[in-house]
């Protein structure tokens, strides 16, 4: 299993640019999250799924939108890219186990520059 | 607000000798607790886990202890090695939240110098 993979690895993209970031994976989980990582800043959840089809808002959402038209694949999109939106962008997934908390798993990450 | 807080952005120690890391939060409604431990240029991998019934939890090297009371929680590395050396996050979890979403603290360097 390749668990959960991040597409690209590395993008650097100007002002007002937009862009789509792919993250997959084959674990069969129910939830998925992105986050971003700035220094200082730890990891802040940007918008979350539960399930195929539907999504939600999390910590830092604004100036993001994502799409889960599949169970294994969230999409998350830069409509018009701001420098403020430079970081490293991480998805996560989780198996739903009705009532106790379950791990997250991460990807390797998406190096985003903003110029 | 900071629900999380690693106040100690790097801690440096000597190889075999014990790490401990600290995290404290404020939302008393958090009743797991994770830690993760992250390289450069990797994604987070999940350490070891605590739920709020117990006070502490152990595998192999690693031990995170709970203290509700305090609203704080401790991961100790023994003995260290320099393969110990990341990035560590602290992360909890509400029980009736939604997605078993994390908040996650701001991470402590560890450094295990040889």
């Amino acid at each position: 299993n390749a668990g959960v993979t991040q597409t690209p690895k590395f993008r650097v993209l100007k002002t007002g640019q937009s862009m789509t970031l792919l993250c997959a994976q084959d674990m069969n989980h129910e939830y998925m999250y992105w986050y971003r990582q700035d220094p200082g800043m730890g990891l802040r959840l940007i918008h979350y799924s539960v399930g195929e089809g539907t999504t939600a808002k999390g910590e830092v959402p604004d100036g993001y939108n994502v799409s889960r038209l599949k169970k294994q694949n969230f999409l998350l999109g830069l409509e018009s890219a701001a420098p403020s939106q430079t970081s490293v962008y991480f998805c996560a997934s989780s198996p739903r186990r009705g009532g106790s908390y379950n791990e997250q798993f991460f990807g390797p990450g998406t190096r985003l520059t903003v110029l | 607000d900071q629900q999380v807080k690693q106040n100690s952005p790097s801690l440096s120690v000597q190889e075999g000798r014990i790490s401990i890391l600290n995290c404290d939060y404020t939302n008393s409604m958090f009743d797991y607790f994770l830690w993760y431990k992250k390289y450069p240029a990797e994604g987070p991998t999940f350490l070891i886990s605590i739920s709020s019934i117990k006070d502490k939890n152990e595998d192999g090297r690693f031990t995170v202890f709970l203290n509700k009371s305090a609203k704080h929680l401790s991961l100790h590395i023994v003995p260290s090695q320099p393969g110990d050396s990341a990035v560590y996050f602290c992360a909890a979890s509400a029980r009736e939240t939604s997605g078993s979403r994390l908040t996650f603290g701001e991470g402590t360097q560890l450094t295990v110098n040889p």
